[in-house]
């Protein structure tokens, strides 16, 4: 089982509608969390941190259950822009080092 | 705002040639990363630095190599590039305030093809 899993989609939504991605998690010892937007063929940039429960950004929300383990976003609104793959990220402690651990994207594609 | 620079975008090797991947930030920022990105298999952590001339493992060293002779730089090295070192590779930065919460930033990137 993968430390951090994530649907790769692609979800496939007209401009306007509102989309959420889920993300699990295995490692109970993840302390922060954290979504970043990932263009094609460029870096990774950080949208959201997730460190208690929930964040709000404008059209963006990231929400933690730590219970069962998984984080979510909610993009309310769909741009075109908005068109990018979306990576989950954990920050746990491993081996006494606080180390990233990467979902594999899930890809959104928002249509006009 | 965060710089991180990486000195090629787009490199071609050959096997067994030495392979020298620079990265540069200008923020002051402690820790330094470098992960390679495959398709389906997402982000992984090749080796990291915490401050100058120290280095530790990542979840998959072999094959490569590490200097951090200042603050400021991280160099990957291939030692002997291999068909399946072809790959994009990405260099990170972070500050040593709270490592539970710190944010990492990335460079642009470098897609290596080795031939």
């Amino acid at each position: 089982r993968k430390e951090v899993e994530q649907d790769p989609g692609p979800f496939n939504v007209p401009e306007g509608a509102t989309v959420a991605f889920n993300c699990t998690y295995s490692n109970s010892a993840s302390q922060s969390f954290f979504w970043y937007r990932q263009d094609c063929r460029k870096e990774p940039k950080l949208l959201m941190s997730v460190y208690s429960s929930g964040n709000e950004d404008g059209r963006f929300t990231a929400q933690l259950n730590r219970a069962s383990q998984y984080i979510s976003l909610l993009i309310r609104d769909s741009k075109l822009s908005d068109s990018a793959t979306y990576l989950c990220v954990v920050n746990a402690l491993n081996s006494g080092t606080y180390k990233y651990i990467f979902g594999t994207g899930t890809r959104l594609k928002v249509l006009a | 705002d965060v710089k991180v620079t990486q000195s090629s975008r787009y490199l071609v090797k050959r096997t067994g040639e030495k392979v020298f991947l620079e990265c540069v930030q200008d923020m002051d920022h402690e820790n330094m990363f470098w992960y390679r990105q495959d398709p389906g298999l997402g982000l992984r952590l090749i080796y990291f630095s915490y401050d100058v001339k120290m280095k530790e493992k990542g979840d998959i060293p072999e094959g490569y190599s590490v200097s951090r002779e200042k603050k400021e730089r991280f160099s990957l090295i291939l030692e002997s590039a291999s068909t399946n070192q072809t790959s994009m590779y990405l260099c990170a930065s972070s500050t040593d305030d709270n490592l539970a919460k710190n944010i990492q930033y990335f460079g642009a990137g470098t897609r290596l093809s080795v031939l």
